[in-house]
Order: C-alpha cells, then sequence, then structure tokens
C-alpha cells in the first residue's frame, strides 16, 4: 500500500490549537490533500500541498515536508463544528491515484 | 453549480442480491471515482476513470463489482452477488482532473442482510 499513517483519534478543547500528523511513503509522490469528514457526510476539501512549506487558509493550515515523508494539518481557534474526522490523501505519480489514510477523528470539548 | 449526485442514498438488500449505484458527477469534470468506506476507515478506491476510459480498477473485486461510464458522464456501480462484508458507504467523486481536488456525493449507505 502507500504507508499512510496517521492518529486514529484525538482531542482538545475549544479555542485551542490542534496539530495532526500524517506521515506517507515518499516513493511515486505527487502531492498531498486533506480532507475533513463530518459523521454521516461525504468528504469536504480542505487543503492541497505539493510543495515544500506551510500553506495557511483562515483558521486551517497544512504543512508538508517531502523529503521526510511527512504532513500535518494545523487547526486554530478550535470550534464546536470542528468535530469531525480528518482524512489524510496522498496521490501518486504515473496514473495520479489518490490513496486515503484511515482518518484522525478529531473530538472538540468545552 | 450542482454538487455531485447519488442515488439510491440508502439500500438494504439480502446477500446474493444484486445492487446498483448511480452517480452523476459535476458537469465538465473529467475524472470520476468510486470509493468503498467501511465505518471508521477512509475511503478505499475501487474505480477510477478518466473520461469514459478505466484508469484504475485494482482493488475492484471484479469477480462480483462492475462498473461502467458510459459517454464519460454518468456512472453506474454493480454489485453482483452481494455478500455481508460489502455493507459500506459507497461514495462517488469527480474532479476537472487527475490532479484536482475531488468533490463527494453524499454516498448510498449499503446494508447486506
Amino acid at each position: 500500500g502507500q504507508n499512510i499513517d496517521q492518529p486514529t483519534e484525538m482531542t482538545a478543547t475549544e479555542g485551542a490549537i490542534v496539530q495532526i500528523n500524517c506521515t506517507y511513503q515518499t516513493s511515486g509522490f505527487n502531492g498531498l490533500f486533506w480532507y475533513q469528514q463530518h459523521a454521516g457526510e461525504a468528504p469536504t476539501f480542505l487543503s492541497y500541498n505539493v510543495l515544500d512549506g506551510l500553506e495557511e487558509k483562515g483558521r486551517f493550515s497544512s504543512f508538508l515536508s517531502r523529503s521526510k515523508g511527512y504532513s500535518y494539518l494545523l487547526l486554530k481557534e478550535l470550534q464546536m463544528k470542528d468535530s469531525a474526522s480528518y482524512l489524510c490523501a496522498r496521490l501518486s505519480t504515473g496514473y495520479q491515484k489518490v490513496t486515503f489514510g484511515i482518518g484522525t477523528k478529531l473530538q472538540v470539548i468545552p | 453549480e450542482a454538487g455531485v449526485a447519488q442515488s439510491p442514498r440508502y439500500k438494504i438488500i439480502e446477500k446474493r442480491q444484486s445492487v446498483a449505484f448511480w452517480c452523476n458527477p459535476i458537469s465538465g469534470h473529467a475524472t470520476l471515482y468510486w470509493y468503498q468506506q467501511i465505518l471508521g476507515q477512509g475511503p478505499k478506491l475501487l474505480i477510477q476513470f478518466q473520461n469514459n476510459g478505466v484508469v484504475d480498477d485494482s482493488q475492484l473485486p471484479k469477480d462480483r463489482f462492475s462498473a461502467e461510464r458510459l459517454k464519460g458522464v454518468d456512472s453506474t456501480l454493480k454489485i453482483q452477488p452481494a455478500k455481508l462484508e460489502d455493507s459500506a458507504v459507497y461514495l462517488c467523486a469527480s474532479s476537472p482532473d487527475r490532479f484536482n481536488e475531488q468533490y463527494f456525493g453524499p454516498g448510498t449507505r449499503l446494508t447486506v442482510t
């Protein structure tokens, strides 16, 4: 497989900052997506990183290190509605296949 | 712009029966994906189309699953015969091309009894 690893569960407090990590196989790597999925709903796109560095988009930021096979999603000023699963997805070269990780279930508590 | 449409939203069948799912992608999107998502797991790619050609179907159980995308627009996924382990949500997604973000439909929740 594509060896995508991310924690299965995390808990954070409303108003705080949380970082969700994702590691992946570097060979044949072409880009990294993050998706948000609320319970019982379809995934929605959050970010896409292809170059090293940090991409900021409002309260959400995503970081990529191609050489280390590492990415993280940073959520600031957590809100209760951020409780969801966060899926890391790897884009491969060649046929541009996207492989999803198992997802990190984030629970935001008051 | 209209999103990805899927039907039915829910389906309950007995094992060994057949079932078909339909997907209409966003207009103009060349790439269409079918995923299987079992509860507590990430989506697993079953098949990927580029226009009306198959790009990847390496994880499609071809002895029971089939999919087609006629005219490069909407698509159907069929299971025949169904097994208990096919109980899952079947997600359809589309993207302008293989390099872009995917837009997901609401999914079809299949229960096999």
